[in-house]
Parts: C-alpha cells; structure tokens; sequence
C-alpha cells in the first residue's frame, strides 16, 4: 500500500539557523499538503502542492513538489521561536486516500 | 463559526467499556474523518466520510465504528475499549471539488482518550 516516509524524526536547531524536512511517498501523489501541529495543539493546514516541480513560498517556508510528484520538503529559513512544532506532510494517492507522514519535531534552542 | 468542534476533550475508560467521540463541523464540508494520534506515529486515519450516509475504512479501522446521519456529525464509537486504543483522536473535515476531497482538511481540537 501506498507509504509516506519522512525525515528526520527530530531536529534541533540554534534560532537563526536554517531547517529541512523531507517527505518521501512509495507511489506517485495526486497533491501534497503540508501541516503544522504547536505542542499540544491540532495539525494546522500551511499549504497544498498539486502540480510536478512545484515550489511555493510563505515568508521565511519554502515548499517544494518533485518533478515525479513522489517527494516533497518544506524549508524554513533563519527559524524563530515560533517555528516551534511538528510538520506534517501528507500525501494524497490516485485513490483519494491521504496519508500522513510521521512528522518532523523541530526543537528551536535559544 | 466555531469550526471543527469535538466532544469530550478528555475521557478515561476501563477496558471493555463502550464511548462514542462526536464530531461537528459547521463548514458544510463535505469530506470528514477520524485520525489517531500516538507518539512517534504521526496522524493514522481510521475511518472517513464522502457525504452524509456514507462511511469507508482507512488505514486502522479496527475496535472502531463510524456514522454520518447528518452531514455536520461524525461519530467515532468504540464498542469494547482496550489499553491498545489509548491515544488522542482528531476529527477533520474538507470540501470537495468535483466530488474529491483536493482541499485542505480542518482539525478540530482532539479528544485524549486514556483506556485502564
């Protein structure tokens, strides 16, 4: 069936210093959507990627779609406190089922 | 609008005890589901909806039962909890275009589930 790996697990950054998370799917996506989940809190939707090399940009995120449409990353520039969390990706296959990577826990050190 | 709302926020069960999770949303979605979440294991889909009657399985629909009488309400049941299914549960729902669910899912605040 189809899988969603993501990578890494854990990062610790300084604040300031660059993040990458990477998103990995067995079969190829119908769209990607990326989350974000604060401790404590629920997933909260950041962005959809639909079309095959993708790449979009909200201030300091930048989210990509591979040209086969099976990968995918979201990079935060110079992170801040507030990037504190867990990121999600999800991926959508040809069947309309939508599942999730295990997420990336970013910790942001002072 | 409140959103995607979930009753109860926190519930402790013993084992074999039964409890159903509701869900409502006041979006007109038409798309909605049920998640699991456990540490390190990310968000694991248990059952989802179309529409209004209609239910299907996801990746861990096992222990649970699901109904959609009315298009705003999903309800998570489980007949027999075990220690298995302690876990915080998420409702989400989206809208759909040209009858798929394309669009970004709306989460409602989870419900912490703690089976004895």
């Amino acid at each position: 069936g189809q899988q969603v790996m993501q990578i890494p697990q854990y990062q610790h950054v300084q604040e300031g210093e660059d993040f990458t998370t990477y998103c990995n799917s067995s079969t190829t996506l119908s769209n990607i959507q990326w989350y974000k989940q604060r401790p404590g809190g629920h997933p909260v939707f950041l962005i959809q990627l639909v079309k095959s090399g993708e790449v979009k940009k909200q201030k300091r995120l930048t989210f990509q779609f591979g040209e086969a449409k099976k990968n995918s990353s979201l990079h935060i520039t110079a992170t801040q406190t507030t990037d504190v969390g867990t990121y999600f990706c999800a991926g959508m296959g040809r069947d309309d089922k939508i599942i999730f990577g295990k997420g990336t826990r970013l910790h942001i050190l002072p | 609008n409140a959103g995607v709302t979930q009753t109860p926020k926190f519930r402790v069960l013993k084992t074999g005890q039964s409890m159903t999770l509701l869900c409502a949303q006041d979006m007109n979605h038409e798309y909605m589901y049920w998640y699991r979440q456990d540490p390190g294991m990310g968000l694991r889909l248990i059952h989802y909806s179309v529409g209004e009657g209609t239910t299907a399985k996801g990746e861990v629909p096992d222990g649970y039962n699901v109904s959609r009488l009315k298009k705003q309400n999903f309800l998570l049941g489980l007949e027999s909890a075990a220690p298995s299914q302690t876990s915080v549960y998420f409702c989400a729902s989206s809208y759909s275009v040209a009858g798929h669910s394309y669009n970004e899912q709306f989460f409602g605040p989870g419900t912490r589930l703690t089976v004895l």
